[in-house]
């Protein structure tokens, strides 16, 4: 069955960098894009950004480049996202989610079970 | 563009039919998916190509509209549909704001 695990809980300091992972079984990896979408706490579904697992090629909306970096490794079937220079609003729940690549069919059916990351002096 | 959902939360009785909508700020033909979170729990795809329902989705939910305006339809409200709902375009991806749904 298709399942993705993402990696636990972080509690950070604000202006570091936080790296989550996602952990890909049950399907072929590189035939997904994975997506990561964040909410903080009480706040609805943000994204951050696509990477394609088969060329590496990422996408982020105008508000995450520059802090966001996706990255995956396809001998252990792991995608990862590493966002830098954490503020206090970026507390939230992190997802990984997948979608085929092709337009028609990017929408999300499988989900991460969500990281939590904490960013606190 | 922007993806706004109404109402931002509803309150129903069970067995109530209940509609929620999504009005894209430019057309994007049927490129719409429909997620459920209930509270505490990681979302699920209900609804994509704005109509077609995902495997295993009870037939109670259906969702309708092309272009701008969407709705997801709840026919006969369940407590098991007490969540938020988020509508998703995905031609270029941006979520709705998500609407609260409550038993009465």
């Amino acid at each position: 069955q298709v399942q993705l695990m993402q990696s636990g809980h972080e509690v950070k300091k604000p202006g570091a960098s936080v790296k989550v992972s996602c952990k890909a079984s049950g399907y072929t990896f590189s035939g997904y894009y994975i997506h990561w979408v964040r909410q903080a706490p009480g706040q609805g579904l943000e994204w951050m950004g696509w990477i394609n697992t088969n060329n590496g090629d990422t996408n982020s909306p105008q508000k995450f480049l520059g802090r966001v970096t996706m990255t995956r490794d396809t001998s252990i079937s792991t995608a990862y996202m590493q966002l830098s220079r954490l503020r206090s609003d970026d507390t939230a729940v992190y997802y990984c989610a997948r979608s085929r690549g092709e337009v028609v069919r990017r929408y999300f059916d499988y989900w991460g079970q969500g990281t939590l990351v904490t960013v606190s002096s | 563009i922007q993806m706004t959902q109404s109402p931002s939360s509803l309150s129903a009785s069970v067995g109530d039919r209940v509609t929620i909508t999504c009005r894209a700020s430019q057309d994007i033909t049927n490129y719409l998916a429909w997620y459920q979170q209930k509270p505490g729990k990681v979302p699920k795809l209900l609804i994509y190509s704005a109509s077609t329902l995902q495997s295993g989705v009870p037939s109670r939910f259906s969702g309708s509209g092309f272009g701008t305006d969407f709705t997801l339809t709840i026919s006969s409200l369940q407590p098991e549909d007490v969540a938020t709902y988020y509508c998703q375009k995905y031609n270029s991806i941006l979520f709705g704001g998500g609407t609260k749904v409550e038993i009465k």
